[in-house]
């Protein structure tokens, strides 16, 4: 089946630095991924769509000036988080649409496994 | 947009019992998929059920499209069974979550 994966697992940082989390589809190729953030006990909320060749579509109250997401492959998205502040420690987690079944807004998400981003 | 909402919010059962979580939503949709978040945070897919029936293994689900609602059924329930349950459903583009069912499983 699709497999998506997710790196680093987990990042401890200094407050102002700047990380990176890459997502990468091993086994298919992704035009469209997604990238999602859940903080303690709750569900999972969408910030962004990632589309392969031109600029990501955000989701209202995201700052993406503060998340930039580059897809400049078809099997290679990454999310950058700029000047980290411990507001910003979360698990975030990225998904692709399996392309192999049906087609469009159809096809399932799968999910890499997440990276858990500590800020000091 | 969307809205989803899952039921009950916490689940708390014995070794064997069976169960079933509920998610409603208020449009049609194309997508909806059902998963298990475990302790660590990795998200199993258990089925993607826009509509019909399907099973795997102890676990099962329906969807009613018609009439907005999946039902996700486990049965002879093991500790490992535990986490949270989560339900997605979307539209023209994007994934819904809604708030999740926590299981625990008591041995």
């Amino acid at each position: 089946g699709a497999v998506v994966s997710q790196h680093p697992s987990w990042v401890i940082c200094k407050s102002g630095t700047s990380v990176k989390i890459e997502c990468r589809s091993l086994d298919f190729q992704a035009t469209t991924m997604f990238w999602y953030r859940q903080f303690p006990k709750q569900s999972l909320m969408l910030m962004a769509t990632s589309n392969e060749g031109s600029k990501a579509t955000y989701e209202q109250g995201v700052e993406k000036d503060k998340f930039l997401i580059n897809h400049a492959s078809l099997t290679l998205s990454t999310l950058t988080v700029t000047s980290a502040h411990p507001e910003d420690s979360s698990f975030y987690i990225c998904s692709a649409r399996d392309p192999n079944l049906m087609t469009g807004a159809r096809q399932p998400q799968h999910f890499g496994d997440g990276t858990r981003l500590s800020i000091l | 947009g969307i809205q989803v909402e899952q039921s009950p919010p916490d689940l708390i059962l014995q070794e064997g019992a069976n169960s079933t979580l509920r998610c409603n939503f208020s449009d049609s949709v194309n997508n909806l998929q059902w998963f298990h978040q475990n302790p660590w945070g990795q998200l199993i897919n258990l089925f993607y059920i826009p509509s019909g029936t399907k099973q795997n293994g102890r676990l099962s689900a329906t969807t009613v499209a018609t009439e907005r609602y999946s039902l996700l059924y486990i049965s002879s329930s093991q500790t490992t069974d535990s986490g949270v349950y989560f339900c997605a459903v979307g539209g023209a583009q994007k994934l819904v979550f809604g708030q999740g069912t926590r299981l625990t499983i008591n041995p």
